[in-house]
């Protein structure tokens, strides 16, 4: 049984550009929830998607967007990239409480 | 509102010592408490959570963790550590329900180091 899968692994961008960052859940989980982590931080919460609806959102802009597609698969995307943006972004699916983690997208924006 | 605050960035011990990684809680609603292990340019492996019942729970690769409510307390131990244990550990947080069910809050998170 597969985990959580993220594609790409890395990318690299540059400023005022967009970028789509993919996920596909654990199977049997419904429930997908990305995370933000800068250099040396904890991973911080971006929005959490479940039966194709964003259900919750953390304190970030609406630069950042997602979708979930009827198979639970999600896309994060971010448009006009600024230098901060550069980190690991993290998927985790879910079905109940316990959230597994995919391996991130590292994304290095210049 | 939840938060977590893990006590010590880095914690260096030898190997086949005690490891004990503190994480210390706010919640306004009953938490769900977890603990992540990450390993370089990896993403987050559960290591244990507590839900309900059993306030002391066991995990993987010989790692349990307390959680006491009056403390409001959720630290890590393991009795003997092995090398293979160095790695970045997270306490996080979530609400056992209301509007801020599953999302997760994180502490900063704490680098041990095993030494030989």
């Amino acid at each position: 049984d597969a985990g959580v899968t993220q594609s790409p692994t890395h990318l690299i961008k540059t400023r005022g550009q967009q970028v789509t960052l993919r996920c596909s859940p654990k199977s049997g989980h419904d429930t997908v929830s990305w995370y933000q982590q800068a250099l040396g931080q904890g991973p911080q919460f971006i929005f959490q998607y479940y039966e194709e609806e964003e259900r919750q959102r953390g304190n970030f802009p609406d630069r950042f967007s997602g979708h979930q597609f009827p198979n639970y698969s999600s896309e994060l995307n971010v448009n006009a990239l600024l230098l901060g943006d550069s980190a690991l972004y993290l998927c985790a699916s879910s079905s109940q409480e316990t959230q597994y983690f995919g391996p991130g997208t590292r994304l290095l924006v210049l | 509102a939840q938060s977590v605050t893990q006590l010590g960035s880095h914690v260096s011990v030898s190997e086949g010592a005690l490891v004990l990684l503190r994480c210390n809680y706010s919640s306004s609603v009953p938490p769900y408490l977890f603990w992540y292990v990450q390993y370089p340019n990896q993403g987050l492996q559960l290591l244990l959570k507590y839900t309900t019942g059993a306030t002391l729970v066991k995990g993987i690769n010989g790692f349990e963790a307390e959680f006491k409510k009056s403390e409001t307390s959720f630290h890590l131990t393991k009795p003997s550590a092995h090398m293979s244990d160095a790695a970045e550990y997270f306490c996080a947080v979530s609400a056992a329900g209301g509007t801020s069910y599953g999302k997760l809050t994180f502490g900063q998170g704490t680098i041990l180091t095993v030494h030989p």
